[in-house]
């Protein structure tokens, strides 16, 4: 079993749809990330959390340390953000583990 | 502006060759980290680096190779021994356990 599960795979949503990923782990962590990663390949970091909640814009990210879960959610979703979403926990000072990530499609 | 830079974009090894791929930074971090991304997998840490001259492996560092000269600058080689190299191979940095930034990426495809 991969110590960090995201569900869904895929998500497939019309324009304006509000949008929730999710990620449980199952180590002890110190930090986790939200990662997209468009067609090209590149990589940005959308937030790093160790508690709580953050917001950038449209996108909220949650964490619930007690439970080993985290959420991502995009509001007002838009065909610009079809991507994959990775989630990744850090394990210590710089041992990081991903999860497979999930592609993500908004549809006009 | 700062960030990570990747070079070549696409990379083709024959059979038995080594072959060396780029990664520069100009944001001043002291980690850097390679990573492979396999279809439908994880990122997956081949070598990382805290510091110059100093590197540790990850959990697939058989049949590959880094350095670690200057802070800036962290290559790495898949040598003739990595025997299934077709990949997408992504650098990156971080200071202090902060937010990640990722190069954007080398495919390694073999002919």
């Amino acid at each position: 079993k991969n110590e960090v599960e995201q569900s869904p795979q895929n998500l497939t949503a019309q324009e304006g749809e509000f949008i929730t990923i999710n990620c449980s782990y199952s180590v002890g962590i110190s930090a986790l990330h939200w990662l997209q990663q468009h067609p090209g390949g590149g990589i940005v970091s959308l937030f790093m959390l160790s508690s709580g909640k953050k917001k950038h814009g449209r996108l909220i990210a949650t964490i619930n340390i007690q439970e080993k879960h985290s959420s991502l959610h995009i509001t007002a979703s838009h065909p610009r953000d079809s991507a994959v979403y990775i989630c990744a926990v850090r394990k210590g000072a710089q041992k990081l583990v991903f999860g497979q990530g999930t592609r993500l499609t908004i549809n006009p | 502006d700062g960030g990570i830079t990747q070079s070549p974009k696409y990379l083709f090894r024959k059979e038995g060759q080594n072959v060396t791929l780029s990664c520069e930074q100009n944001l001043n971090h002291d980690a850097m980290y390679w990573y492979r991304q396999d279809p439908g997998q994880g990122l997956r840490l081949i070598y990382y680096s805290q510091i110059v001259n100093d590197f540790q492996k990850g959990d697939i560092a058989e049949g590959y190779s880094v350095s670690r000269e200057k802070k800036e600058s962290f290559p790495l080689t898949v040598t003739s021994a990595q025997k299934n190299p077709t990949a997408f191979y992504l650098c990156a940095s971080t200071q202090l356990g902060r937010i990640l930034f990722f190069g954007s990426g080398t495919q390694l495809s073999v002919l």
